[in-house]
């Protein structure tokens, strides 16, 4: 089957660091998305992996282990804007995406 | 350069009408997907195009139907409407891939049923 994991919510301060993990049990995963979804808004691309390791993006970084079947989401120096859900997608080789329920982060002053 | 565009932005239907909903696909792209996105969960597949036939389908009924156009733009239709298929209707696009390859989305269609 495929099924994708994450956490509900999480909360964290401005300015700090956060990590949203994702865990995921399927076959004929090829890649893992995340996307950023603000409340009544479009989910918006931030990153992916297809290869295990670290992709670094600005203050996004996304990390993927496939023996594993996980991957996180790193957030650095949180502003205010950064409050919305992340949504851990896989994409399997035909090309089709299965979400995560995603992760509502608050971020606090 | 337009990414994905949907028309309309919202729409209010009852029970048992009929709905159409449109997509533009980001220039250069080739693959319409369809999702369902109901509050507070992750979207959910309902099917893709590419080359103007349906590819791949997921878990919905026949009153779900689609199409796409040579231009690759895209509509879905959904017949029989009930309470249940208010939702976000997005819809995304991307080259074809084999899932290594993000895909781009619109801003959705909000569909309520009354």
């Amino acid at each position: 089957g495929q099924n994708i994991d994450q956490p509900t919510e999480m909360t964290a301060t401005e300015g700090a660091i956060v990590q949203i993990n994702c865990t995921y049990q399927t076959s004929g995963f090829n890649g893992l998305f995340w996307y950023q979804q603000h409340a009544g808004e479009a989910p918006t691309f931030l990153s992916y992996n297809v290869l295990d390791g670290l992709e670094e993006k600005g203050r996004f970084s996304s990390f993927l282990s496939r023996s594993k079947g996980y991957s996180y989401l790193l957030l650095k120096e949180l502003q205010m804007k950064d409050s919305a859900s992340y949504l851990c997608a896989g994409g399997l080789y035909t090309d089709k995406l299965i979400f995560g329920t995603g992760t509502r982060l608050q971020v606090f002053p | 350069d337009a990414g994905v565009t949907q028309s309309p932005t919202h729409l209010i239907k009852t029970r048992g009408q009929q709905v159409t909903l449109r997509c533009s696909p980001k220039s250069g792209h080739d693959t319409v997907s369809w999702y369902q996105q109901a509050l507070g969960q992750g979207p959910q597949f309902i099917f893709q195009y590419y080359e103007e036939e349906e590819r791949q389908r997921g878990n919905f009924p026949d009153r779900f139907s689609g199409h796409q156009f040579p231009n690759y733009s895209s509509e879905l239709n959904v017949n029989a409407l009930l309470l249940g298929d208010s939702a976000l209707y997005l819809c995304a696009s991307s080259l074809d891939s084999q899932g290594d390859q993000p895909q781009h989305f619109g801003d959705g269609t909000r569909l309520s049923i009354l």
